[in-house]
C-alpha cells in the first residue's frame, strides 16, 4: 500500500492564481482530512470528507473549495491564491472518524504564494 | 469548543535525560479523544497513541508513557532516556465524539535531543 499520496511536493504560485492539490489514498478509507500547517503552529482544519459526496467545513475554510467524487481522491482547489495561503497542505485519511480512529497523513504540499 | 494548549514551546535534553511534553486540553464533551502525533525533521506525521476519555489508565510502549488525568485535564506524555532520534516535533489532539471530524490540535512542543 502507498498509504495517503499527495501532489505537489512544492508549488509556487503568483497571487490570484488557481491551483489543485491532489491527495490519493489506497487503504479504502471513508474518512479524508486536509489540514494546513503554518510555521511554529499546529494543524488547522480545512475540509474533511466522510464519504463519496459527502464534504464539509473545517476550522479556516475560506478561500479553499473540495469535492470527494470518489473513495480514493479528495482533492483541495484554491481558486484565487493569496500570500495568506502560504502554508505546508497535509491530507489524511481514517477509517473510522477522527473522534475515534488515528489519521494516516500524506507528506505534504509546500505551497508558496508571492 | 474544543481547545489544546502545549504550552512548552521548545525543549532541549541531553541524550538519556528523561523529558515531559506536557498537553492540556478543553472541552464540554464526556466522550472525547486524545492523541499524540510525532512530526519528525523529515515532515510527515506519526500516530502515536489514541486515548478515549473513559480510560484513564497510563500506557507504557517501550521508552514512551502517557499520563491520562481527567481531574486536570491533562495528557502528558514522557520520553525516558531521550535519543538523538527522538528530536522531532510532538503534537496533541483533541476530538470531541459529538463532533465527529473535527480535529483540534495544539501547537507542537519541538524537543531537540542532543548527543
Amino acid at each position: 500500500n502507498a498509504g495517503v499520496t499527495q501532489t505537489p511536493k512544492f508549488r509556487i504560485l503568483k497571487i490570484g492564481q488557481s491551483m489543485t492539490l491532489q491527495c490519493t489514498q489506497d487503504m479504502n478509507h471513508n474518512y479524508m482530512y486536509w489540514y494546513r500547517q503554518d510555521p511554529g503552529m499546529g494543524l488547522k482544519l480545512i475540509y474533511y470528507s466522510v464519504g463519496a459526496g459527502i464534504t464539509d467545513k473545517g476550522e479556516v475554510p475560506n478561500g479553499y473549495n473540495v469535492s470527494r467524487s470518489t473513495t480514493e481522491d479528495f482533492p483541495l482547489r484554491l481558486e484565487l491564491a493569496a500570500p495568506s495561503q502560504t502554508s505546508v497542505y497535509f491530507c489524511a485519511s481514517s477509517y473510522e472518524d477522527s473522534s475515534m480512529g488515528e489519521q494516516f497523513f500524506g507528506p505534504g504540499t509546500r505551497l508558496t504564494v508571492l | 469548543a474544543q481547545k489544546v494548549t502545549q504550552a512548552q514551546t521548545e525543549i532541549s535534553v541531553v541524550e538519556k535525560e528523561d523529558v515531559t511534553l506536557d498537553c492540556v486540553y478543553e472541552t464540554r464533551d464526556t466522550t472525547y479523544y486524545l492523541f499524540w502525533y510525532k512530526q519528525p525533521p523529515s515532515g510527515e506525521l506519526v500516530f502515536l497513541i489514541r486515548r478515549n476519555s473513559f480510560d484513564e489508565q497510563n500506557e507504557i510502549s517501550g521508552r514512551y508513557s502517557w499520563n491520562f488525568q481527567k481531574s486536570t485535564s491533562s495528557f502528558n506524555f514522557t520520553i525516558t532516556a531521550s535519543q538523538v532520534v527522538d528530536s522531532a516535533v510532538y503534537f496533541c489532539a483533541l476530538s470531541e465524539d459529538t463532533n465527529a471530524g473535527k480535529s483540534t490540535f495544539g501547537d507542537g512542543t519541538t524537543l531537540t535531543v542532543k548527543p
